[in-house]
C-alpha cells in the first residue's frame, strides 16, 4: 500500500491559517493525492485532490511539491468546525485497484475558540 | 439530492448474534463500498460492491462476514454469530463511476457494540 506520513495532531486558533502537511516519498507518476476528514462521530467527507499542480476549491487548497513527495492541506481561516482528523491518502492508479482507499491514523486538528 | 443513507446508526448485539447493517448509496451511484474503523484506527477497506457482484472482498473476513447489493433495494453488510472483536463503526461509501480520480461519498456509520 502507498504510504503517507502525517503528525499525529495540530492545533490552530480560530480565523487563522492551518497548515498540515503529508509527506509520501514512494507516490508513483499517476498517484492521486487525496484528502479527506472526519468529524466527530461521522463519515469521511472528501475535502480536495490533485495530482502535480496546486488546487483550490470552496473548502481548502492543495500545494503539491515539485517533486511530488510531499503536500500540505491549507485551511485559509480555521473555524471551530474545522476540528476533525485529515487523512491525506495517495489514489494508488496502478495494479487494478485503484477503488481502495487506504486511510492511516491522519492528523487530529484542534481548533481553539 | 440525498447523501449515503446507513441504518441503523447504532446496533447493539449480543455474542452469538447476527447483525445486518444497511446502506442505501447516493441516487445514481452503483458502486458501493464497505469500510471498518476499529476504536482509534483509521478506516479499513473490506468490499467492494457493484449491483448484484461482488468485485472484491480481499479485506472482508473469511468467515461470518458477507455482503450484498441486490438489484433493487440497499447494500447489506451481514455479520452472523458476532464477537466482541466486531465491535466497530461501519462505513458506507459510494460512487458513481469507477475512475481513478472520482471521489466516494461516505455515509455516517453503523455502531455495533457487540456485549
Amino acid at each position: 500500500d502507498a504510504k503517507t506520513t502525517q503528525p499525529n495532531s495540530m492545533e490552530s486558533n480560530e480565523e487563522e491559517p492551518v497548515h498540515l502537511p503529508c509527506n509520501h516519498s514512494t507516490i508513483s507518476g499517476t498517484d492521486y493525492i487525496h484528502w479527506y476528514r472526519q468529524l466527530p462521530s461521522q463519515g469521511p467527507e472528501y475535502v480536495i485532490h490533485g495530482l502535480t499542480s496546486n488546487v483550490n476549491n470552496r473548502m481548502a487548497s492543495l500545494a503539491i511539491a515539485e517533486d511530488r513527495k510531499s503536500s500540505t492541506l491549507i485551511l485559509h481561516r480555521a473555524t471551530l468546525r474545522d476540528a476533525a482528523v485529515y487523512y491525506c491518502i495517495l489514489w494508488v492508479v496502478s495494479g487494478g485497484s485503484n477503488y481502495k482507499l487506504t486511510f492511516g491514523k491522519g492528523t487530529l486538528l484542534t481548533v481553539n475558540p | 439530492n440525498a447523501g449515503v443513507m446507513q441504518n441503523p446508526r447504532h446496533l447493539v448485539r449480543r455474542r452469538g448474534q447476527e447483525a445486518r447493517l444497511r446502506c442505501s448509496p447516493m441516487k445514481g451511484h452503483s458502486h458501493v463500498y464497505w469500510y471498518r474503523q476499529l476504536p482509534e484506527e483509521g478506516l479499513k477497506f473490506m468490499v467492494y460492491l457493484q449491483k448484484e457482484n461482488i468485485i472484491d472482498e480481499s479485506g472482508m473476513p473469511k468467515e461470518r462476514f458477507s455482503a450484498e447489493f441486490p438489484k433493487e433495494g440497499p447494500s447489506i453488510l451481514r455479520i452472523q454469530q458476532v464477537v466482541r472483536g466486531d465491535s466497530a463503526a461501519y462505513f458506507c461509501a459510494s460512487s458513481p463511476e469507477l475512475i481513478s480520480t472520482d471521489t466516494q461519498y461516505f455515509g455516517p456509520g453503523t455502531r455495533l457494540t457487540v456485549l
